[in-house]
């Protein structure tokens, strides 16, 4: 079955803390595990994402980690800035091609 | 860079009445799909597209939803007796490798009064 839990649903960081966010899953054949930003009004929009075949991939600031066995993925966000400030949403893909299940998502404010 | 584009940006409409939603997906990609997210919460599958069919569809795409390619650019969703719980966010989107290369549309607004 489909099932994604994605933690803690708000985090409020200190400009200049990290962030980390959790997404459980259950799907054993995913393989693609991806992060969205989404900003208020704003389309979600792909930060990084990372294949199974890896277990961490970063991109300046931000970082994915994988633990295939234990089913989850998190985000790290280093060195918080206030234009971080957004909902943050995993999105793993189900069994079926294409298609993908959004987290809960996590709302993320970096107080300056 | 290229773009998803959604026409309109927002739409009211009456309950009962008949809604088209419209997208324009990245010219190469295979692959299409439409979301809808209520104000709020997540973001929701709706239906895939591929080869001119659907692939697969969620259980909250029902009998009065429909999609439609009518012309190899356009890609269109249509409900046909509004709701008001169909009031929501709802984004098109288009990869050209399933799950991967995901580009999201930047959303029409319906609101059914």
């Amino acid at each position: 079955g489909e099932n994604v839990e994605q933690h803690p649903s708000t985090l409020s960081v200190q400009e200049g803390d990290s962030a980390v966010i959790k997404c459980t899953y259950s799907d054993s054949a995913s393989n693609y595990f991806p992060w969205y930003k989404q900003e208020l009004g704003k389309r979600p929009q792909l930060i990084i994402d990372i294949r199974s075949n890896v277990g961490e991939k970063k991109d300046q600031r931000i970082a994915v980690t994988l633990n295939k066995t234990a089913k989850h993925f998190s985000l790290h966000i280093t060195e918080t800035q206030p234009e971080d400030s957004a909902v943050y949403f995993c999105a793993p893909p189900t069994d079926s091609w294409g298609k993908l299940q959004f987290g809960a998502g996590t709302q993320v404010v970096v107080t300056p | 860079e290229p773009e998803v584009t959604q026409t309109p940006s927002h739409q009211v409409t009456q309950m009962g009445q008949e809604v088209i939603l419209r997208c324009v997906p990245i010219s190469n990609h295979l692959y299409f799909y439409w979301y809808r997210q209520i104000l709020g919460q997540k973001v929701e599958f709706l239906v895939s597209f591929y080869n001119n069919e659907i692939s697969e569809k969620s259980e909250i795409f029902d009998d009065q939803f429909s999609v439609e390619r009518p012309d190899g650019s356009n890609f269109t969703l249509k409900i046909r007796s509004t709701k008001l719980e169909d009031s929501a966010m709802y984004f098109c989107a288009s990869s050209g490798q399933g799950s991967e290369g995901y580009t999201f549309g930047s959303g029409t607004r319906l609101t059914v009064v």
